[in-house]
């Protein structure tokens, strides 16, 4: 089972650039989500999904877009990259936030640096 | 933005010393909290779900208890080894919202 695939793993980018990260899951999940990780912070919430063609702001959205074209794939997208979101990126997936016993699973992680 | 609290935010133990961190969250319109293990250059994993009050829940020398009329949890070590080096992540949700809160993390080193 691949789980959460999340690409790619590094990428350096300039201040300005626009960038995708991937993220599929084949679990048939219906909740995704993105979160950035910085130092002294909790995981935060960009952007989530709870189902295809639904999605929705988390707690710091702002220079993030998100489709959801389909219940497996749900891509991040970096508008004019800036120094501030140098972050580590994860991307979950949940079968569904309706079921109580439901755990996320976490993609690899993208390690972004802006320049 | 809702607050979730980890204590402590690092930890040094011996090898075979036994362990246990906290996680609180807010008491009100509780749903459920998360426990999950982290390693250096891996992501999360699951190690709990919890949702009841009362709840104890346990996999092999871990174990994880939940109060949620006063917002804590705890998650307990029992004769920690150089594997459970890591850091432990508690994530909380409310009835409402569809967004998990989570907290900073307790990193755990376990010294030989």
């Amino acid at each position: 089972n691949a789980g959460v695939t999340q690409t790619p793993k590094f990428q350096v980018l300039k201040t300005g650039q626009s960038m995708t990260l991937q993220c599929a899951q084949d679990m048939n999940h219906e909740y995704m989500s993105w979160y950035r990780q910085d130092p002294g912070m909790g995981l935060r919430l960009i952007h989530y999904s709870v189902g295809a063609g639904i999605t929705d702001q988390g707690e710091v959205p702002n220079g993030y877009n998100v489709s959801r074209s389909t219940t497996e794939d749900f891509p991040l997208r970096l508008l004019s990259a800036a120094p501030s979101q140098t972050s580590v990126y994860f991307c979950a997936s949940s079968y569904s936030l309706q079921r109580q016993n439901t755990e996320a699973f976490f993609g690899q992680g993208t390690r972004l640096t802006v320049v | 933005i809702l607050n979730v609290e980890q204590s402590p935010q690092s930890l040094h133990v011996q090898e075979g010393d036994s362990t246990n961190f906290t996680c609180s969250f807010p008491s009100s319109n509780f749903y459920a909290l998360h426990w999950y293990r982290w390693e250096t250059a891996k992501s999360p994993e699951a190690l709990f779900v919890m949702t009841l009050n009362g709840d104890e829940k346990k996999k092999g020398r871990i174990s994880a208890t939940l109060n949620t009329k006063e917002g804590y949890s705890y998650l307990y070590i029992k004769g920690s080894q150089p594997e459970d080096s890591a850091t432990y992540l508690c994530a909380f949700k409310r009835h409402t919202g569809n967004q998990f809160y989570f907290g900073t993390g307790t990193s755990l080193t376990v010294i030989p």
